[in-house]
């Protein structure tokens, strides 16, 4: 079974929009959480990762929560551009092993 | 795309037939994978390698066998291909930046008639 649950499947969001993507696992041996972007016909690229002991990252417009007692962490992407447009992927690590959740398409209407 | 390529990049056989996919590396990482790209499956692991001659099983690893004779290159065999494995392949390595974090490659897209 999936180790990892990402939701929601989809979303839409306006241009300058908040997109905001949730992940949740259950194995409490992971200590790395990134999160990859993927366009299509591509391979997915790392966007941003975080380690446990954190509970906020931000790079630029793309902010990781982490909320480690819950168990879950989310992205949320600021400004939402039409350039943001692609499938991204939440994954956990542990033992050099990542475990991906099924990926959300994120549309972005100008 | 951290210097991983992927070939063939693109393929169609037929069920029951031998594949071989390949994946190279230019910097000499220890670490490499293959993974599957499935909707609504997100990538689920296949094989992975921590040296040369050195792998070991992922998730789905039943109908895949995978071979490193030399740091650079990690191969994954479809040993008679079945029309479930029609799939996106990506190659991966992992590169040691203070944190162990995984690149992938461009992928190569099989169909299986």
């Amino acid at each position: 079974q999936q180790q990892v649950k990402q939701s929601p499947q989809s979303l839409i969001v306006q241009k300058g929009g908040i997109s905001i993507i949730n992940c949740a696992y259950e194995n409490t041996a992971f200590d790395y959480f990134p999160w990859y972007q993927q366009f299509p016909g591509k391979g997915p690229a790392l966007l941003i990762a975080i380690r446990p002991d954190v509970s906020e990252k931000k790079e630029g417009r793309f902010t990781i929560s982490f909320n480690k007692s819950a168990k879950q962490f989310s992205l949320h992407i600021m400004d939402s551009q039409p350039g943001d447009s692609a499938t991204y992927f939440c994954a956990a690590q542990n033992d050099y092993k990542l475990s991906f959740g099924a990926g959300t398409t994120v549309t972005v209407r100008a | 795309d951290a210097g991983i390529t992927q070939s063939p990049r693109h393929k169609v056989t037929e069920t029951g037939t031998p594949v071989t996919l390949r994946c190279h590396q230019t910097e000499n990482h220890r670490y490499m994978y293959w993974y599957r790209q499935d909707p609504g499956h997100g990538l689920r692991l296949i094989h992975y390698s921590y040296g040369v001659k050195d792998t070991d099983k992922g998730e789905v690893s039943d109908g895949y066998s995978v071979s490193r004779s030399k740091t650079e290159d990690f191969l994954l065999t479809l040993e008679s291909a079945t029309s479930s494995q029609t799939s996106v392949y990506f190659c991966a390595i992992s590169v040691s930046t203070g944190q162990e974090t995984q690149y992938f490659g461009p992928g190569t897209r099989l169909l299986v008639l």
